[in-house]
């Protein structure tokens, strides 16, 4: 059981806009910097939001992240086909003397 | 090119050891913190610890702790995971991952994954 909790699932139609939460506590999301990642089918994940709502060079506008409180989300914008993917939050959680933890994934699939 | 290099796959049986090594070029390896991230087959993103090459300072999570040994030589710009006892529960990807200079879990280059079979 994931210390972040995200919804395994996700859907939406080309065009779309969809958001994926990650919940989480005052030790984790709550004091921390969230980061997402993006996991094409067969290939290693790749950094898509850092310090909750970044986007490293080469990620499109249209990923965008939030945080409030102890939740933090992830918004796709004009979904596209290629979208089609699992996404992951993380963060650093405080307790245990400090350890990276990250959400359980959500898969997200483009109708 | 900016890049994190790991080997293919290994094959196992119960019992034996493994490293797996995981090396960086097109930066400057030992002053970035690496991490290893389990994925195992149809699951999700586990982080089993982090070392910084420089001074190889080392941190691992709990769930690790004492079942793997991280370690890093930069004079060869190269990080190791090991094992001196595998489980068939070890099966999985075994990705290395270089940390940002800023944020404990922002990790901006990846590897592209060992996979690890154990099986008798």
């Amino acid at each position: 059981q994931s210390v972040l909790t995200q919804p395994p699932s996700a859907s939406g139609t080309p065009g779309q806009r969809v958001t994926i939460s990650c919940s989480g506590s005052s030790s984790n999301i709550g004091g921390n910097t969230v980061n997402w990642y993006q996991q094409l089918p067969g290939t290693a994940p790749t950094l898509l939001i850092y310090d909750t709502d970044q986007r490293p060079s080469g990620v499109p506008p249209r990923f965008s992240g939030s945080k409030s409180g102890t939740s933090a989300s992830l918004a796709i914008s004009g979904l596209q086909s290629e979208d089609e993917a699992d996404y992951y939050c993380a963060t650093w959680d405080d307790r245990m003397n400090g350890r990276v933890v990250f959400g359980g994934g959500t898969k997200l699939t483009v109708l | 090119e900016v890049q994190l290099v790991q080997f293919g796959a290994e094959v196992k049986k119960p019992g034996e050891s493994l490293k797996i090594s995981c090396k960086g070029s097109g930066y400057t390896f030992s002053t970035y913190w690496i991490a290893w991230v389990r994925q195992m087959p149809g699951k999700g993103l586990e982080w089993m610890g982090t070392i910084y090459p420089g001074d190889s300072d080392t941190r691992y999570s709990p769930s690790f702790q004492g079942k793997v040994t991280i370690s890093a030589d930069k004079s060869i710009a190269t990080a190791y995971l090991q094992w001196s006892r595998l489980r068939v529960s070890d099966t999985a990807i075994y990705y290395c991952a270089r940390r940002r200079e800023s944020g404990y879990s922002a990790f901006d280059l990846w590897g592209q994954g060992t996979l690890v079979t154990v099986s008798s």
